[in-house]
């Protein structure tokens, strides 16, 4: 099974900095990596994928980037309601595999 | 709009059986995997198995293989996971996902089980 570790697994941030979340994968997969939002509640929201698209409706201020086994989230300007839990997910192969999540807090 | 729409709500007893659904809509329901992901109280997300509705075949995690069935029936474009035997360690909150290969990611609203006595 393809291990997904996400770091840190939490964090705390001001309004407008620049936030980055990292994603390592034990084995290459390619571009088959996803990044979502989950907010308390809600159910996880698609925020990129295949490892750098960004899906229809989100925000520009988020990216993504790498390839093989080495992946990053990044949000450029911390805006108020960015403060939520996010998770990678590789859909390269089966077992799907999520990382643990970063929790991403008010400073 | 491409969407996954859930059953609601469910509150059962330790033994009882239990079958939740999932219907696709706005796509070819059966060109694409549907996956289920649990996720316990606090916890993080965790993928459970995968059903292909080209073909039927169905995959676990094998955490959980033996303890759920997963299914679908193309003809209302419903997917299903199902107990026969709920715990209750089985409460959580229940998603379906469209995770397939590098297409964009869609998921359902979700559909919290609790199993108590």
């Amino acid at each position: 099974d393809i291990q997904m570790t996400q770091s840190p697994s939490s964090l705390s941030a001001s309004v407008g900095d620049r936030v980055t979340i990292t994603c390592r994968a034990t084995q290459n997969i390619g571009s088959y990596l996803n990044w979502y939002q989950q907010k308390p509640g809600r159910a996880p929201k698609a925020l990129i994928y295949a490892a750098t698209s960004l899906q229809n409706g989100v925000p520009s201020r988020f990216s993504g980037s790498g390839s093989g086994t080495d992946f990053t989230l990044t949000v450029s300007s911390l805006q108020p309601e960015d403060f939520a839990t996010y998770y990678c997910q590789q859909s390269y192969s089966l077992p799907l595999t999520f990382g643990g999540g970063t929790q991403v807090e008010i400073k | 709009e491409v969407q996954l729409v859930q059953s609601g709500a469910e509150v059962k007893k330790p033994g009882e059986s239990l079958r939740i659904s999932c219907k696709g809509s706005g796509y070819s329901f059966s060109s694409y995997w549907i996956s289920w992901v649990r996720q316990m109280p606090g916890k993080g997300l965790e993928w459970m198995g995968r059903f292909d509705p080209s073909d039927s075949d169905a995959k676990y995690s094998p955490a959980l293989e033996g303890h759920v069935t997963i299914s679908a029936d193309n003809s209302i474009s419903t997917a299903y996971l199902q107990w026969s035997s709920l715990k209750a360690s089985d409460s959580a909150i229940y998603y379906c996902a469209r995770l397939h290969w590098n297409d964009v990611p869609v998921w359902g609203q979700g559909t919290v089980v609790t199993v108590s006595s």
